[in-house]
């Protein structure tokens, strides 16, 4: 069936370091690729996302970038903060009768060390 | 409280209750879903609303049965859980049919803890 692989499941980095979390998807036909990040007791919140149609999608400091080729995507953080200290979810998703079907990954537990 | 809100927050049962958990949203929205938390497990997708009909069951036990009244409210009824049921249960909304944008909009999530 459809699946999206994430890695690592846990990362730990320095304040002020870069994190990179990376995904894989299954299915070829997924053209939407959201981020979300939920923070200990607190409900998932969409902080970036890209479509199929572009390679690379930057807010701040935050990045995104894809290759529909690979069926990979990935997340980059620059000049980490501890408040960016919590879980990263990916997911690939497709339109079907106006929703969205998100197949999501496991989660990556980030820890921003002051 | 705006956007997605769901209730109860916390929710204990025994494995023969019967008990609902609701979803609001505040936000326009067509299409709503449920997912299902675990520790170590990603979000799993139960259910997709859109437009008050279901388009997605995502071979869900019997023991949920969701319902979708109009495009502002879904509940998830529970009836005869197991322990393995006990999860975070979060709710999201998108603007579905006509819309734009993919985001789903999470609620904060009711934990279910099944004795």
């Amino acid at each position: 069936g459809e699946n999206v692989e994430q890695h690592p499941s846990t990362l730990s980095v320095q304040e002020g370091d870069s994190a990179v979390i990376k995904c894989t998807y299954s299915d070829s036909a997924s053209n939407y690729f959201p981020w979300y990040k939920q923070e200990l007791g607190k409900r998932p919140q969409l902080i970036i996302d890209i479509r199929s149609n572009v390679g690379e999608k930057k807010d701040q400091r935050i990045a995104v970038t894809l290759n529909k080729t690979a069926k990979h995507f990935s997340l980059h953080i620059t000049e980490t903060q501890p408040e960016d200290s919590a879980v990263y979810f990916c997911a690939a998703s497709q339109g079907t009768s106006g929703t969205y079907k998100y197949i999501f990954g496991t989660g990556t537990r980030l820890k921003v060390l002051a | 409280e705006t956007g997605v809100t769901q209730t109860p927050r916390h929710l204990v049962m025994g494995m023969t209750n019967k008990k609902s958990l609701k979803c609001e949203q505040h936000l326009g929205h067509n299409a709503m879903y449920w997912y299902k938390q675990s520790a170590k497990k990603p979000l799993e997708l139960m259910f997709v609303y859109s437009l008050e009909e279901r388009v997605e069951n995502n071979s869900v036990p019997s023991r949920f049965s969701p319902e979708c009244p109009n495009s502002s409210h879904l509940f998830l009824h529970l009836h005869t859980l197991q322990p393995e049921d006990s999860a975070l249960y979060l709710c999201a909304s998108s603007q579905g049919i006509g819309g734009v944008k993919n985001e789903q909009f999470f609620g904060p999530g009711t934990r279910l803890t099944v004795l």
